[in-house]
């Protein structure tokens, strides 16, 4: 099974900070047949369900703001939030979208400073 | 607009059974894989089982296989999953996930998410 790990767990934020989080993968997610790392990233708010936001690595799912910024290839990843808003608050999960079984990293938690 | 609602979920004994269902609406169910994902209490997501479009191919990680079993119904865009042998551990809010159009090589994202339905599984 491929391994996601992600980093930090939780960060404390100031609204219009610009934020980081790291996603690594155990193996590869640079697919050779088209170039594209299946990659994707998950916003889940307190008593909500996960959201699409990216994937394909950097591909933002239709809607999502423009400051959510993927990047990344091979193992390791990055999500980007250029100026982060109280809204933003939340959990945020990597997944392998590459084989079966899919796989999950443990989250970034998002935090008011 | 899309919609999956999920219901079934409830408290159940240790070695029980259960079945979960999953109605969709606004887009056409028969077209998309559907995918079950788990979550614990405070815990982070786990994928569980997917399911192709004609519902001939079926996929899980070891943590349930041949304990869960995933199908679906085109005619009533209605996904399922029956749970046996249940354990503690399966004790989670189980999210019915739709696949949405995908047009690349390997396995599409969770594009759409229902609420979910909270299982416990305790004495």
């Amino acid at each position: 099974d491929i391994v996601m790990t992600q980093t930090p767990s939780s960060q404390a934020v100031s609204a219009g900070e610009k934020v980081t989080m790291s996603c690594k993968s155990s193996q590869s997610l640079l697919y050779s047949g088209d170039q594209k790392n299946y990659l994707a990233w998950y916003q889940q708010k307190p008593g909500q369900s996960p959201k699409l936001l990216i994937y394909l690595a950097s591909t933002r799912e239709s809607g999502v703001p423009d400051r959510f910024i993927g990047s990344g290839s091979g193992t390791d990843f990055t999500l980007t939030i250029s100026s982060v808003q109280a809204e933003d608050l939340a959990d945020y999960y990597c997944q392998q979208h590459y084989s079966y079984p899919y796989t999950f990293g443990a989250g970034t938690k998002l935090e008011l400073k | 607009e899309v919609q999956l609602v999920e219901s079934g979920g409830g408290l159940v004994q240790p070695g029980r059974s259960l079945k979960l269902s999953c109605a969709a609406s606004g887009f056409t169910f028969s077209n998309y894989y559907m995918a079950w994902v788990r979550q614990a209490p405070k815990k982070g997501l786990e994928w569980v089982a997917t399911i192709s479009t004609s519902g001939s191919r079926t996929y899980y990680p070891d943590s349930v296989k041949g304990r869960f079993t995933i199908s679906r119904d085109n005619a009533k865009s209605s996904l399922y999953l029956q749970m046996n042998s249940l354990k503690s551990e399966d004790t989670a809010t189980y999210y019915c996930a739709s696949c949405g159009v995908w047009y690349y090589g390997l396995l599409p994202p969770f594009a759409y998410w229902g609420q979910g339905t909270l299982v416990t599984v305790s004495s």
